[in-house]
């Protein structure tokens, strides 16, 4: 069974800009939620979508944003990026709340 | 609001050595605990969960945890470590009032085993 896709793997940006990461979850998952990753703040939720409607949130900024498509693939944009928007980003899958998620390798933003 | 504390940044041990890292955590309701795995270059890895029930869980490649309500904590052992257990481990805890799955991690502990 395939595990959970994220593309790119690395990707840079300058100042200002938008970018946008993929995530396939599992075959199956109808949840998928996105955690921002950093040295300095550890691991953070960003939020989780579930059969295409955003269902939690977390303390970020309306700068980033997400959706996710009938196949439960989903996309997080980031835009105006900032410096500090530098980290790894990861997507997890789960089949429900009992459940475990499970995590894709991430997309490492790097910022210039 | 819920918070985890981990309460080592890191832990040095020595080859088959026991070890444990430690977990607190602040809810005044349930929670649901678990502890993830995160090797070098890569996403976060289940290693064991506690929903309910025993407060003995035992996990992937040798780690347990116990979960201990009266002292909100939820530490992770392991009786011998390989060179392959190093790595950084995370604690997280998540709401069983809310629908979704959101996970709130510790900052996470770094385990470096050498021989």
């Amino acid at each position: 069974k395939a595990g959970v896709t994220q593309t790119p793997r690395y990707l840079i940006k300058t100042r200002g800009q938008q970018v946008t990461l993929s995530c396939s979850p599992i075959s199956g998952h109808r949840s998928v939620s996105w955690y921002q990753q950093t040295p300095g703040q550890g691991l953070q939720f960003l939020f989780e979508y579930f059969s295409e409607t955003q269902r939690n949130k977390g303390n970020f900024p309306g700068r980033f944003s997400g959706r996710q498509f009938s196949n439960s693939r989903s996309e997080m944009n980031v835009s105006t990026l900032e410096l500090g928007d530098s980290a790894l980003y990861l997507c997890a899958s789960s089949l429900g709340q009992r459940q475990p998620q499970h995590f894709g390798d991430g997309t490492r933003l790097s910022i210039l | 609001a819920q918070s985890v504390t981990q309460l080592d940044s890191q832990v040095p041990v020595f080859e088959e050595a026991p070890v444990e890292l430690r977990c607190n955590y602040s809810s005044s309701v349930s929670v649901y605990l678990f502890w993830y795995v995160q090797y070098p270059n890569q996403g976060l890895q289940l290693l064991l969960k506690y929903l309910s029930g025993s407060t003995l869980v035992k996990g992937i490649n040798g780690f347990e945890a116990e979960f201990n309500k009266s002292q909100t904590s939820f530490h992770l052992r392991k009786p011998s470590v390989h060179i392959s257990d190093t790595a950084e481990y995370f604690c997280a805890v998540s709401d069983p009032r809310q629908a979704g799955t959101a996970l709130i991690f510790g900052k996470g502990t770094t385990l470096s085993v050498s021989s």
